[in-house]
């Protein structure tokens, strides 16, 4: 079955600071990978998507995403974070067809001033 | 851009009513899904649909139902709220890209109260 595992459920980090989110997937084949960001009180935005290609993609709002079969991981980064980036961020997994999507619970970040 | 509508962003209801949750997209995409959220359990889904009256249980569709008469509307029906409904809802839709690949768009959400 797939699943999916966000290791942190909270992480702090400076203003300015790099910053990684961990996500490791489980599933058989080769995966779509997604990473949605959650403002406080609001629904989820697309951030960026792997499907094929070229394993590191780029997002929005300066993130970018790293596939690594090997290891099952598709994390999350940015070199310089900044106070707005603050919420919360799932990554998620699918299959395709009309299938949903799987989620991880989710990683709650917090940017210190 | 694709917008996906959720009528009701706050609801406080008492247990034992029939409770109804509105979502609508205006691309004309094909799937829709409810999900919801609580702390710490992350997004669960609780039905999607693929197809006008179409529908598919998701992981969580206990004490929950829900109508799709036109393809721009789905809703999520709760026939008799218990506290343990109290959760924020997600409505998303999605298209079938070439990529083979689905990529949900989400509402604001709905959070819900059960007195």
């Amino acid at each position: 079955a797939q699943s999916v595992t966000q290791p942190d459920i909270h992480i702090t980090v400076s203003e300015g600071a790099s910053l990684e989110l961990r996500c490791n997937y489980s599933y058989g084949a080769t995966p779509y990978l997604f990473w949605y960001v959650q403002s406080p009180g609001q629904g989820l935005q697309l951030l960026l998507k792997y499907f094929s290609g070229d394993t590191l993609v780029q997002g929005i709002k300066g993130f970018e995403a790293e596939f690594k079969r090997s290891q099952s991981s598709f994390n999350l980064r940015k070199p310089s974070v900044h106070w707005s980036d603050a919420a919360e961020y799932f990554c998620a997994v699918g299959t395709g067809s009309q299938g949903n999507l799987i989620f991880g619970k989710g990683t709650k970040l917090s940017v210190k001033p | 851009d694709v917008k996906v509508t959720q009528s009701s962003r706050y609801l406080v209801k008492r247990t034992g009513e029939k409770v109804f949750l509105e979502c609508v997209q205006d691309m004309d995409h094909e799937n829709m899904f409810w999900y919801r959220q609580d702390p710490g359990l992350g997004l669960r889904l609780i039905y999607f649909s693929y197809d006008v009256k179409m529908k598919e249980k998701g992981d969580i569709p206990e004490g929950y139902s829900v109508s799709r008469e036109k393809k721009e509307r789905f809703s999520l029906i709760l026939e008799s709220a218990s506290t343990n409904q109290t959760s924020m809802y997600l409505c998303a839709s999605s298209f079938l890209g070439n990529s083979g690949a689905n990529v949900l768009t989400f509402g604001a959400g709905s959070r819900l109260t059960v007195l």
